[in-house]
């Protein structure tokens, strides 16, 4: 079946400093790939997504996220982190080009010190 | 553009009333609409989805239900609120193949 697994509940990082949010997918096929941003109260904005082609790929907000089909993994990066980007992160795989069914991860909590 | 609303934006409601939460798209046309539940501290589960006017899938069994009676507009319902139906409920819209979900501002659903 598919999952996908956030292993990092809550993070905290300095501003300025560098940030890796993990996310690993179980999948069948060649997935399609998501990250989301969630402030508090508030709806999910999407950051990017992978479909196909360059494995390293750039979002909104300075973000960026490489695809590693041998290590099944999405993880998203920044090089510095600012104050604003605190907020819940959440990793999605797609499992179907007709539904545009999502199954997401449970997310993690990024906490940033000034 | 494309935009998505949803209301109420709050709600307060005692265990066995009604519910009627929804959710309008402007700027696309045929889009899917999913119904998702966020319960406090957790992730984002599932409850429906609509490929199409009156077309509904559900993904869990549960006492709400959902309608699609036009095709931008998506309806969440209850006919006797739990407890347990506490929580934040998001709304989103797609036009597949692929290119993502996108979400409503949420409503915060509290049951007394």
């Amino acid at each position: 079946a598919q999952s996908v697994t956030q292993p990092d509940i809550h993070i905290t990082v300095s501003e300025g400093a560098s940030l890796e949010l993990r996310c690993n997918y179980s999948y069948g096929a060649t997935p399609y790939l998501f990250w989301y941003v969630q402030s508090p109260g508030q709806g999910l904005q999407l950051l990017l997504k992978y479909f196909s082609g360059d494995t390293l790929v750039q979002g909104i907000k300075g973000f960026e996220a490489e695809f590693k089909r041998s290590q099944s993994s999405f993880n998203l990066r920044k090089p510095s982190v600012h104050w604003s980007d605190a907020a819940e992160y959440f990793c999605a795989v797609g499992t179907s080009y007709n539904t545009d069914k999502l199954i997401f991860g449970t997310g993690t909590r990024l906490q940033v010190f000034p | 553009s494309q935009t998505i609303h949803q209301w109420p934006a709050t709600l307060v409601q005692p265990v066995g009333s009604p519910l009627s939460l929804e959710c309008t798209v402007e700027g696309t046309s045929n889009p899917n609409l999913y119904w998702y539940r966020q319960a406090a501290g957790r992730g984002l589960q599932l409850l429906f989805y609509s490929v199409g006017i009156g077309q509904i899938s559900s993904e869990v069994p549960q006492n709400l239900s959902a309608s699609r009676p036009q095709d931008r507009q998506f309806i969440l319902s209850s006919k006797k609120l739990l407890l347990s139906d506490s929580g934040f409920y998001l709304c989103a819209w797609s036009v597949p193949p692929g290119l993502g979900q996108f979400f409503g501002p949420g409503t915060r659903l509290t049951v007394l």
